[in-house]
């Protein structure tokens, strides 16, 4: 089966840094996103890694070992307006070629003044 | 505004009776995938289709629900006879061959 796991909860403060880890266990691995979910809207695509290392896009970086099943998001230069719902998601290369998302239940970011 | 939209945003039913939803993929993508989100958790996956074929479905779907896509373009979700734990978000997502799937602002299904 697939398992993804991921802190429920977070609090930072406003212009710090903050480290959100990923671990996973999945069959049939093909990248591993992050997406940022405010309360009531939809999910919204932050980053992907397919490969090994670090991708960076402005303040937000994602890390991916892929022998270690971990994955991290760091948010730099934190804002108020980052408060929401960060979901680690895993996609599976299947029999039918969906390459469906598996997602971990989320880590709610609060950001404080 | 050329980002996945569905319809309705919000719906409130009595158990036991039918619901539609519709969700219009970004044009220029041939997947279109549905998800369910429950309060606190993560989307889970309950189908997808490649241009009009649908080529997977979660075991969570059960023969209750029903999806379309019939031209490639449009899709809908048909849940039968709703009970109270159908009551959800329903997310639709669609994407080009590449791999980013982008997600519209969902249905949310109330059932009383």
């Amino acid at each position: 089966g697939q398992n993804i796991d991921q802190p429920t909860e977070m609090t930072a403060t406003e212009g710090a840094i903050v480290q959100i880890n990923c671990t996973y266990q999945t069959s049939g691995f093909n990248g591993l996103f992050w997406y940022q979910q405010h309360a009531g809207e939809a999910p919204t695509f932050l980053s992907y890694n397919v490969l090994d290392g670090l991708e960076e896009k402005g303040r937000f970086s994602s890390f991916l070992s892929r022998s270690k099943g971990y994955s991290y998001l760091l948010l730099k230069e934190l804002q108020m307006k980052d408060s929401a719902s960060y979901l680690c998601a895993v996609s599976l290369i299947s029999s039918g070629s969906a390459r469906q998302l598996t997602f971990g239940s989320g880590t709610q970011l609060t950001v404080l003044p | 505004d050329t980002g996945v939209s569905q319809d309705p945003r919000h719906k409130i039913t009595k158990r036991g009776q039918n619901v539609t939803f519709r969700c219009d993929p970004i044009s220029e993508h041939n997947r279109l995938y549905w998800y369910r989100q429950t309060l606190g958790q993560g989307p889970e996956f309950l189908t997808y289709f490649q241009n009009e074929a649908q080529l997977e479905k979660s075991r969570l779907l059960s023969d209750r629900f029903s999806a379309e896509r019939p031209k490639g373009s449009f899709s809908t979700l048909e849940i039968q006879r709703t009970e109270q734990g159908d009551s959800a978000m329903y997310l639709c997502a669609s994407s080009s061959a590449v791999y980013e799937q982008y997600f519209g602002p969902g249905t949310r299904l109330t059932v009383t």
